[in-house]
């Protein structure tokens, strides 16, 4: 079975530009996860969707990013403007529900110049 | 408070001895599950283990066992046998509440495994 695929592995971009990742989860789980890693904050939860639905964006920075899921097999998150302070790992995780694993993509390293 | 505690942020241990890695959880509500999860040097994050808080016994997957320890809040990962593949960064994670899905990490422990 395929796992999650995230893409771009790495993206490199100047500051100001509008960044996309992307994320398609394990077919038939139900909640969809992105989460950010940086060596000082380590590793956060940005926001999370239930059956396409945004379920917790509290750890969303601010209005730069945006996440939607528009149906059960892709989502975005999107940063615009991007900024320097915006560089890090982004992963993507899937689940089938409550106390079930979430399974992860093997992350975007995002570099923002 | 910090939410999952990791206090050894390196370890280093011999191939083949085992090796426990602390976690320490603080959370009011009886619904819980803890998480372990692996980070080797090549980035992706590989599931190893979950705990549920109305779990009676502990959770056990091949080599890894989770010593859960209740009253002591705390949800120690006991690798046996340990091999040189088991270097890697390891997170602890928790959900509280019922049906709350986010996850909280720990800061993480790097274990390294000498030969």
């Amino acid at each position: 079975d395929a796992g999650v695929i995230q893409s771009p592995r790495h993206e490199v971009t100047e500051m100001g530009q509008e960044v996309t990742l992307r994320c398609k989860p394990i077919s038939g789980h139900n909640s969809l996860f992105w989460y950010r890693q940086t060596m000082m904050r380590g590793l956060e939860l940005l926001i999370y969707f239930n059956n396409n639905v945004p379920i917790d964006d509290s750890g969303m920075p601010e209005d730069r990013f945006s996440a939607k899921m528009p149906n059960a097999s892709f989502s975005t998150l999107k940063i615009q403007p991007s900024e320097p302070r915006d560089s890090a790992v982004y992963f993507c995780a899937s689940n089938l529900g409550v106390d079930q694993p979430q399974h992860f993509g093997d992350g975007t390293r995002l570099s923002i110049l | 408070a910090q939410k999952i505690t990791q206090t050894q942020p390196g370890m280093f241990v011999q191939e083949k001895e085992a090796v426990t890695l602390d976690c320490t959880y603080d959370t009011s509500d009886p619904s819980y599950g803890l998480f372990w999860y692996k980070q080797p040097s090549s980035g992706e994050m590989i599931f190893l283990i979950y705990q549920g808080s109305y779990d009676q016994q502990n959770a056990t997957e091949g080599r890894y066992s989770l010593n859960f320890q209740k009253a002591r809040k705390s949800a120690n990962l006991v690798i046996s046998a340990s091999q040189l593949g088991d270097s890697a960064m390891y997170f602890c994670a928790m959900r509280e509440g019922r049906g709350n899905e986010k996850l909280t990490f720990g800061t993480g422990t790097r274990l390294t495994i000498i030969p």
